[in-house]
């Protein structure tokens, strides 16, 4: 059964260091997303990417924030200067239509020292 | 991006009851419902996507229906079971490729 794939399962970095989260969508998949989870807190929704730009982003997906999708199968989350507060649970899906399911990866914890 | 309200926030249920839980969006604008399944340590998992008023779907002892002239949706879990524990999602979507964004979610605990 295909399925979506994070790298790494788990990240420690020092505050201000530079974070890329990396993960394969399902290959014939459109729409592709990231969104975080802080301990005991909800999804939040972080940015979707659609055609190879930005579709929507939300609030919290500031400059510090950026996406790629740089050979066509991967696509990774970048966080340019990480701060304590970005230690969470990212989880990275993808979409073939909007009719149909997204199939989530098993998320990176990314803990910020 | 639309507002979506799940109510209640939190259930505690006993195994073989049924229970069933609320999922609440502006009744304008409707394009699909998502609801999924996130057990703690996982990966949320779909349950159904739902486009038509009066959309019932069921994937065994769960089931789903959807009323968009309302703007609510009702998910049904028939005889829970402690492997039922989870946080059930719905996230609704005011048109075709626009993101999944879900309400805070109804977390659901099964006693044995």
């Amino acid at each position: 059964e295909p399925e979506v794939t994070q790298t790494p399962s788990h990240q420690v970095t020092q505050m201000g260091q530079e974070v890329i989260l990396r993960c394969v969508p399902i290959s014939n998949h459109l729409y592709f997303y990231w969104y975080r989870q802080i301990l005991g807190q909800k999804v939040e929704f972080l940015v979707s990417f659609y055609n190879n730009e930005i579709s929507e982003k939300s609030e919290i997906f500031d400059d510090q924030f950026s996406v790629e999708r740089p050979d066509g199968s991967n696509f990774t989350l970048k966080i340019r200067s990480t701060k304590l507060e970005d230690s969470a649970m990212y989880f990275c899906a993808s979409e073939g239509l909007t009719e149909t399911e997204a199939f989530f990866g098993q998320g990176t914890r990314l803990t910020v020292v | 991006i639309l507002n979506v309200e799940q109510s209640p926030q939190s259930l505690h249920v006993q195994e073989g009851d049924s229970t069933n839980f609320t999922c609440s969006f502006p009744s304008s604008n409707f394009y699909a419902l998502h609801w999924y399944r996130w057990e703690t340590a996982k990966s949320p998992e779909a349950l159904f996507v739902m486009t038509l008023n009066g959309d019932e779907k069921k994937k065994g002892r769960i089931s789903a229906t959807l009323n968009t002239k309302e703007g609510y949706s009702y998910l049904y879990i028939k005889g829970s079971q402690p492997e039922d524990s989870a946080t059930y999602l719905c996230a609704p979507l005011g048109q075709a490729g626009t993101a999944l964004i879900f309400g805070k979610g109804t977390t659901l605990s099964v006693s044995s």
